[in-house]
């Protein structure tokens, strides 16, 4: 059973909108602080937005605030990233990350990855 | 923002060396640095995080250390499944942020 899926990622034109999943297992999903990360063709990674594991601590890479918002249902074990006004710079895979504290409440990597969902915006 | 620089930004090499990289953050982040193993088609995985602690499974020959704004990722003994390209990431602060990656080839 793979821990992180993604799913809701398709062909959208720009200024459309798409929500992605993430659908959690194996771990304790409601004591998880999250990421969405994304990664362009043949580019870097890019951290798109944080979440504390009950919703309390959000983050956004600045460029992408007030188009992206992240959210999650525990019970759901779902973790969610709504895209509005979407733009050709957008078009990527979309990964959803489990974030890695130590020590005290350091906080670390992302230590567990979904395979991905692919998000294309073109007209 | 903390920018993240590695280098090199490629890298040949052959299985059996002893190869490094090097990312440095453009302000103080004491030892919040990650780097992480990418190989094409996958998604990242975490080799070591607060900059010299080994995630669990990853193997012995991968090592990292620094600390403030300079930090190196260390393979010992290069293994055909090691070529890859290489991730640095920062979580001292928000926004989180990458290095541009090190590709490691095969010689």
């Amino acid at each position: 059973e793979v821990p992180l899926v993604e799913s809701g990622g398709g062909l959208v034109k720009p200024g459309g909108s798409l929500r992605l999943s993430c659908e959690a297992s194996e771990f304790t999903f409601s004591n998880s602080a999250m990421n969405w990360v994304r990664q362009a063709p043949g580019k870097g990674l890019e951290w798109v937005s944080y979440i504390s594991s009950g919703s309390g601590y959000i983050h956004y890479a600045d460029s992408l605030r007030g188009r992206f918002t992240i959210s999650r249902d525990n019970a759901k074990k779902s973790l969610y990233l709504q895209m509005n006004n979407l733009r050709v710079e957008d078009t990527a895979v979309y990964y959803c990350a489990r974030v890695r504290f130590y020590g005290s409440g350091s906080l670390g990597g992302m230590v567990v990855w979904g395979k991905g969902t692919t998000v294309t915006v073109s007209s | 923002d903390i920018h993240m620089t590695q280098s090199p930004s490629s890298l040949s090499a052959s299985v059996g060396d002893r190869v490094t990289i090097t990312c440095r953050a453009s302000q103080s982040i004491t030892n919040y640095l990650n780097w992480y193993q990418q190989k094409s088609g996958e998604a990242p995985k975490l080799l070591i995080y607060g900059a010299f602690n080994v995630e669990s499974g990853v193997p012995t020959r991968f090592s990292g250390s620094g600390s403030g704004t300079d930090f190196t990722l260390t393979i010992n003994s290069l293994q055909p499944e090691d070529f890859a390209t290489y991730f640095c990431q920062q979580s001292y602060s928000f926004p989180i942020t990458f290095g541009q990656g090190t590709r490691l080839e095969i010689k």
